[in-house]
């Protein structure tokens, strides 16, 4: 079955990076694209950007350009997302998805990794 | 950016009410439009895509319809399974986005 697997949660002070995982298995990784988005706490879905496994291939939302790198590891089916100059109101549970092209729209969900960036 | 406008933001049903969630788009988003149920704690589920097309193993007590710019997501008799959020979603053009949220609450 379909699984996206993502690391655990981490504090980070301000001005720090993070870099969350998101280990697929069950399908194979390069043929569906990955998204992230992230959900502060009692709030909505906010899309951050998108990653072609195949191709390396990606586009961040412009609220986080210059701030957001997505990458992956083919090898072991691993997508990352690394945020930089991480601010307090970056604390959020950030989730990889699955874009399925067939349906257009994300057909699995990791777990979530919360991220809590505080001094 | 399309904006995506989703009321109500939250609604008080009862278990076997008919519960309907509308999105407005900013802009014409042909039918790529998606519907997600998220509970507490839990990632987001994807219910429907493109409008009306519920996805594998959803519930037809769940449909979905669309007019225009205006989306809809109809629960059709309210089982206690269904207290959740609801988003709907633009996959029309780049970036995506997300309608605010519906909080489907216990009445």
């Amino acid at each position: 079955q379909v699984q996206l697997v993502q690391s655990g949660a981490e504090v980070k002070k301000p001005g720090a990076s993070v870099k969350v995982s998101c280990k697929a298995s069950g399908y194979t990784f390069t043929s569906y694209e990955i998204n992230w988005v992230r959900q502060a706490t009692g709030q909505g879905l906010e899309w951050m950007g998108w990653m072609d496994p195949r191709s390396g291939n990606k586009g961040y939302a412009q609220k986080f350009q210059g701030r957001v790198t997505m990458t992956r590891d083919t090898s072991i089916s691993t997508a990352y997302m690394e945020l930089s100059s991480l601010r307090s109101d970056d604390t959020a549970v950030y989730y990889c998805a699955r874009r399925n092209l067939a349906v257009v729209a994300e057909d699995y969900w990791g777990q979530g990794s919360l991220v809590t960036v505080s001094s | 950016d399309i904006q995506m406008t989703q009321s109500p933001s939250s609604v008080s049903a009862s278990v076997g009410d008919r519960v309907t969630i509308t999105c407005r788009a900013s802009q014409d988003i042909k039918n790529w439009l998606a519907w997600y149920q998220q509970k507490p704690g839990k990632a987001p589920k994807l219910l429907i895509y493109g409008a009306s097309t519920l996805q594998t193993g959803v519930p037809s007590r769940f449909s979905g319809s669309s007019s225009g710019t205006d989306f809809t997501l109809t629960i059709s008799s309210l089982q206690p399974e269904d207290f959740a959020t609801y988003y709907c979603q633009q996959a029309d053009s780049f970036p995506t986005t997300f309608g605010g949220g519906t909080k489907v609450e216990i009445k």
